[in-house]
């Protein structure tokens, strides 16, 4: 597609229940990260994949948070029993190779309540 | 000690000012340096991208870095009320992976 695609835009979920973030990237584009930002805070490194490489999982904050990536394009992020605290704006982005910028979706806004 | 540093601001300019934002990372085989915008509401937006010492112009544009001095900077001149946003530093090492570390970004208003 002509951008990172994501979706839904937004989400608001009772605390318990899983949700299930989608990113599509730029076509071409082989890597494919995840980030998150709350509020009035900096963005926050979730997940990396690149290629058919091991995925650097490195920035997930709990077990309750997995990701996978099909046929080396869709992502999908999965948070089970969400807690108040995952509320924030997942961002998707995408880049050809490694060393360059990085480019964003729109994000997906999540609110737990 | 974070990562990447930013002065959060705000930064208020007048319009047609040079506005000059400052960025510092503590990684010495950090290899990488972006500038991105982000509108309020909105998702980051890459602006300028720098890889070697010295200075990169793109427009109104001109990111400047110094990895002795761990330090990378974005001026922006002729400065314009649509430039008010959120500049955002991000850094990372290169090679087999491109994790980007980000700064929490630096305010930027342009007053008319």
């Amino acid at each position: 597609g002509a951008g990172v695609s994501q979706s839904p835009s937004n989400k608001v979920t009772e605390k318990g229940k899983d949700v299930e973030l989608r990113c599509d990237p730029i076509s071409g584009h082989t890597a494919l990260y995840w980030y998150r930002q709350s509020l009035g805070q900096g963005l926050e490194f979730l997940i990396y994949f690149q290629g058919n490489s091991a995925p650097d999982k490195s920035g997930l904050p709990s077990d309750r948070f997995s990701a996978e990536r099909t046929g080396g394009s869709v992502s999908t992020l999965t948070i089970q029993r969400t807690q108040q605290e995952d509320s924030a704006v997942y961002l998707c982005a995408s880049s050809y190779g490694t060393g360059g910028g990085y480019t964003f979706g729109s994000g997906t806004r999540l609110t737990v309540v | 000690q974070k990562e990447v540093e930013q002065n959060s601001g705000p930064l208020s300019v007048p319009e047609g000012a040079i506005a000059s934002l400052n960025c510092t990372y503590s990684d010495r085989v950090s290899q990488s340096f972006f500038w991105y915008r982000q509108y309020s509401g909105k998702s980051p937006e890459l602006i300028m991208s720098i890889y070697s010492n010295g200075d990169k112009e793109d427009g109104r544009f001109t990111a400047q870095l110094n990895k002795a001095s761990q330090y990378v900077s974005l001026l922006i001149r002729d400065s314009q009320p649509s430039d008010s946003a959120t500049y955002l530093c991000a850094v990372g090492r290169g090679g087999g992976g491109n994790k980007l570390t980000f700064g929490t970004g630096t305010q930027l208003k342009v007053e008319l």
